[in-house]
């Protein structure tokens, strides 16, 4: 089975910060890999995923994600943090014969101090 | 192109009722999923429809049932409601079947409180 570990449930970062949101995942078979981001009173918004090929991926608003297999993880990073990224993200994880349902994690509160 | 809508926004109700929540997909969009969003839970699947035929079904009491129509819409609805079904209840749409093949577009959600 599937699942998705995000490491620290809420982080802090200064305006101008690197952002870094971890996450770890568990699949007995390659996996695709995603990242959503979540604004208060709103729906998920996909900022990238994994599929295949270049491990690092990059996407929407300056967020990027590298897919290391030896280490299970698919970390999302961004160079430097505006107030406009504070919002809830998500790591997700789903097979590649996208027949089985996404299995997310508990997600990372990301806040960003002016 | 208009988003994927949910209605209603906001649900109070009280325990033992039953409520019905609507999704209506992005034009063109013929998939539909639900997921139940709770503090304590996280996003937890509930179902995936495609052309009005559940594909997938997560780990709920048989109380959660949803449905799809011919023009792609979808309700679910949830009977004897418990106070632990308070929650965001979020739909999603795709062109194609398979939440990790086809990128899924959120709609706002629905808020049910259950008194």
């Amino acid at each position: 089975a599937q699942s998705v570990t995000q490491l620290g449930s809420h982080v802090s970062v200064s305006e101008g910060a690197l952002v870094l949101l971890r996450c770890n995942y568990s699949s007995s078979v390659p996996p695709y890999l995603f990242w959503y981001v979540q604004y208060p009173n709103q729906g998920l918004q996909l900022l990238l995923k994994y599929t295949t090929g270049a491990t690092l991926v990059k996407g929407i608003n300056g967020f990027e994600a590298e897919f290391k297999k030896s280490e299970t993880s698919f970390h999302l990073t961004k160079p430097s943090a505006h107030m406009s990224d504070a919002a809830e993200y998500f790591c997700a994880v789903s097979d590649q014969s996208g027949n089985t349902p996404l299995v997310f994690g508990k997600g990372t509160r990301l806040s960003v101090i002016a | 192109k208009a988003g994927v809508t949910q209605t209603p926004r906001y649900l109070i109700k009280t325990r033992g009722q039953q409520v019905t929540l609507s999704c209506s997909p992005i034009s063109g969009h013929r998939s539909v999923s639900w997921y139940q969003q709770t503090p304590g839970q996280g996003l937890q699947f509930l179902f995936e429809y495609f052309s009005e035929t559940q594909r997938n079904k997560g780990n709920f009491p048989g109380r959660f049932s949803g449905r799809q129509f011919s023009n792609s819409r979808s309700e679910m609805n949830v009977s004897t409601l418990e106070l632990g079904d308070s929650a965001l209840y979020l739909c999603a749409s795709s062109l194609t079947p398979g939440q990790g093949s086809s990128e899924q577009f959120f709609g706002p959600g629905t808020r049910l409180t259950v008194l």
